[in-house]
């Protein structure tokens, strides 16, 4: 009953090759996001997506493509991995407020067990 | 831009006792959501506590509270009665109502509780 689960957990790979980590909530929420944690443990989003769609691109290289087939799931793909690109990557779920018109008294993202990816 | 600070990299306490973490804000916002965000060593992110900004009372989770000033944004996490388990980081977040496509998150403050 794991309400925002990712695969893998762990996945160490080498320059230049090409990677998927995936992911997918069963909590029935409209939109997901991908965030990446940082060797200094500072968290920062990626991207987010409502209702299948791209809403927020911050600036993220090329590489990563994002992909949500449908509502509950997400996807990241990186292609020609760099070192840099060693982190922990986070998905996360939500509500969407402002499609009900209300302010959600328990508005909150779920995050996913996260995915240390490590390129050598 | 909005942002989220937290001055403290790091604090200890002793189990049983009371620390306040702290983290201020910056927004021109008036309708938002604050958190507190814990990630022990599991790496798994736990929401603690939650903060309506149009809500004046201070929100409350057991043994967490937070001392929530709007005029002064500035949104504190006091643990009572530390335990053990309470080691982890702690992330202050910020969500603005009217784009609540991001979280906000301040740089953290690694929480060691000791017996």
């Amino acid at each position: 009953d794991t309400a925002v689960s990712q695969t893998p957990k762990y996945l160490v790979t080498q320059m230049g090759n090409d990677k998927s980590i995936k992911c997918e909530q069963n909590l029935g929420h409209d939109t997901m996001y991908w965030y990446k944690q940082d060797s200094k443990k500072f968290l920062k989003i990626m991207f987010s997506y409502n209702n299948k769609e791209l809403i927020i691109n911050e600036t993220v290289p090329n590489r990563f493509s994002p992909k949500s087939p449908d509502k509950a799931h997400l996807n990241l793909h990186i292609n020609s991995l760099e070192l840099g690109d060693s982190a922990v990557y986070f998905c996360a779920s939500s509500q969407d407020l402002r499609t009900s018109g209300t302010q959600s008294l328990n508005y909150e993202q779920y995050f996913g067990p996260g995915t240390r990816l490590t390129v050598t | 831009a909005q942002t989220v600070t937290q001055s403290q990299p790091e604090m200890s306490v002793q189990e049983a006792e009371t620390v306040t973490l702290s983290c201020t804000y910056d927004t021109s916002e008036s309708n938002y959501y604050l958190f507190w965000y814990k990630q022990p060593p599991s790496r798994q992110m736990i929401l603690v506590i939650r903060q309506e900004a149009y809500k004046q009372q201070n929100a409350t989770e057991n043994r967490f509270s937070v001392n929530f000033q709007k005029a002064a944004k500035s949104f504190s996490l006091k643990i009572s009665d530390s335990q053990l388990g309470d080691t982890a980081m702690y992330f202050c977040a910020f969500i603005d109502y009217y784009n609540t496509d991001k979280l906000i998150f301040g740089t953290g403050t690694r929480l060691q509780v000791f017996p």
